[in-house]
């Protein structure tokens, strides 16, 4: 496989439920980063990790947590969500936060409804 | 506070009419900018990075420009295939991005 991988793509689940969303990104980056893309609004920025230490939490609430267990993977934990977090998460990597080139390389994304 | 905005929100093109799309940006520092495209459901693809003014990249159809203030991707005879949204964002000399809310382009055969 080649790129940024996400799964599942699509998930239903209602607010008390916990659930994980999977990224694994084949491209040798070191940095892995987790964006929220809802309708209208530019893409925001959740968390960042580069060689597995987190190096921005962007004022997410509680009820996301991120784990980035190497390099090459990205989970993030979601439990007692709300209905307004139903949107498309994207993960992405990059050679390095800071890296002189800085392009982001994006997953399909994993698209959430919460009911 | 460093921020994108792009025009039009949406344009429609007959197929072989060609326009362009408008990127708008205030950065403390530019690193770099950078266009991608957006397939329905599908996460950004990477298409160019610009890192000063008066740089252009091309790819196909498409050819992108770059200011001091605002960057251009223009679409030369474009095609139903390059129906999308096109998305652009800088990279900050604090290592942040700012993406703007897209273009969402329809070629019409």
């Amino acid at each position: 496989e080649t790129g940024v991988t996400q799964t599942p793509r699509h998930l239903v689940m209602g607010m008390t439920n916990k659930k994980s969303l999977k990224c694994e990104q084949h491209l040798g980056h070191n940095a892995m980063y987790w964006y929220k893309q809802s309708a209208k609004k530019p893409l925001e920025l959740m968390f960042v990790y580069n060689f597995k230490e987190q190096t921005e939490n962007n004022s997410v609430p509680s009820r996301f947590s991120p784990e980035c267990p190497n390099s090459s993977h990205l989970f993030l934990h979601l439990h007692t969500l709300q209905p307004e977090d139903s949107a498309l998460y994207l993960c992405a990597s990059s050679q390095l936060q800071g890296a002189s080139t800085g392009e982001l390389f994006f997953g399909e994304g994993s698209r959430l409804t919460v009911l | 506070e460093d921020q994108v905005t792009q025009s039009p929100e949406a344009l429609r093109l007959q197929e072989g009419e060609s326009s362009s799309l408008n990127c708008s940006y205030t950065v403390s520092g530019l690193r770099g900018l950078f266009w991608y495209r957006q397939d329905p459901g599908k996460g950004p693809e990477f298409l160019f990075t610009l890192y000063s003014a008066g740089e252009e990249k091309e790819k196909e159809r498409l050819k992108a420009t770059l200011t001091k203030k605002e960057s251009f991707l223009h679409i030369t005879a474009p095609k139903p295939e390059d129906s999308a949204t096109y998305l652009c964002a800088v990279f900050n000399t604090g290592n942040q991005f700012y993406f703007g809310t897209g273009t969402s382009l329809t070629v019409i055969p």
